[in-house]
């Protein structure tokens, strides 16, 4: 069964700093990989996605993850953080067949708060 | 274009009254789905839909819950003799299923307050 682990519930960094946010996948085939945003009481609002063709994705915002096959990763960053970035990040998995078709349902990793300082 | 959206936005209701959701996905979408967000938890998985067609059904639904998408529209959650277990924030998401897989865009959640 897939799974999604998000290391470290809450990250805190400065204005400008940059921001790693960690996602990493269990899946016994190649996944469908996304991250969302989350702000308060609204819904989710995807970043980006990787469907297995470029490894390195650029979202909105300025945000990109890499997926690293070796490492089951899909970690995102970005260069340098701003106020508005202050938000709960979540990193979910799609899984597929052996034919790479996605199976549609998401399941959802538990979630990083990124605080963002002045 | 307009996104996903979702009625009520919040809900509160005393423990063993029955609750119904709507959601209206973006149009033309023919996929739908319901997920459910408890504090501090990612979403989890309870349903979804091709067009009116039931695909899947997670553990997670209890024999109280009921999810119907008639004519491959809107679609409601039905929740029957709420508990307070059931409190939590329903979040309903639609896509345009091509091919090997689709990209789901959310809506706003409703939030249910069961006391």
């Amino acid at each position: 069964a897939q799974s999604v682990t998000q290391l470290g519930s809450h990250v805190s960094v400065s204005e400008g700093a940059l921001v790693l946010l960690r996602c990493n996948y269990s899946s016994s085939v190649p996944p469908y990989l996304f991250w969302y945003v989350q702000y308060p009481n609204q819904g989710l609002q995807l970043l980006l996605k990787y469907t297995s063709a470029a490894t390195l994705v650029k979202g909105i915002n300025g945000f990109e993850a890499e997926f690293k096959k070796s490492e089951t990763s899909f970690h995102l960053t970005k260069p340098s953080a701003h106020m508005s970035d202050a938000a709960e990040y979540f990193c979910a998995v799609s899984e597929s067949n052996a034919g790479g078709t996605s199976y549609g349902k998401l399941t959802f990793g538990q979630g990083t708060i990124l605080t963002v300082h002045p | 274009d307009t996104g996903v959206s979702q009625d009520p936005r919040h809900k509160i209701t005393k423990r063993g009254q029955n609750v119904t959701f709507r959601c209206d996905p973006i149009s033309e979408h023919n996929r739908l789905y319901w997920y459910r967000q408890t504090l501090g938890q990612g979403p989890e998985f309870l349903t979804y839909f091709q067009n009116e067609a039931q695909l899947e059904k997670s553990r997670l639904l209890s024999d109280r819950f009921s999810a119907e998408r008639p004519k491959g529209s809107f679609s409601t959650l039905e929740i029957q003799r709420t508990e307070q277990g059931d409190s939590a924030m329903y979040l309903c998401a639609s896509s345009l299923r091509r091919q090997s897989t689709d990209t789901q865009y959310f809506g706003p959640g409703t939030r249910l307050t069961v006391l």
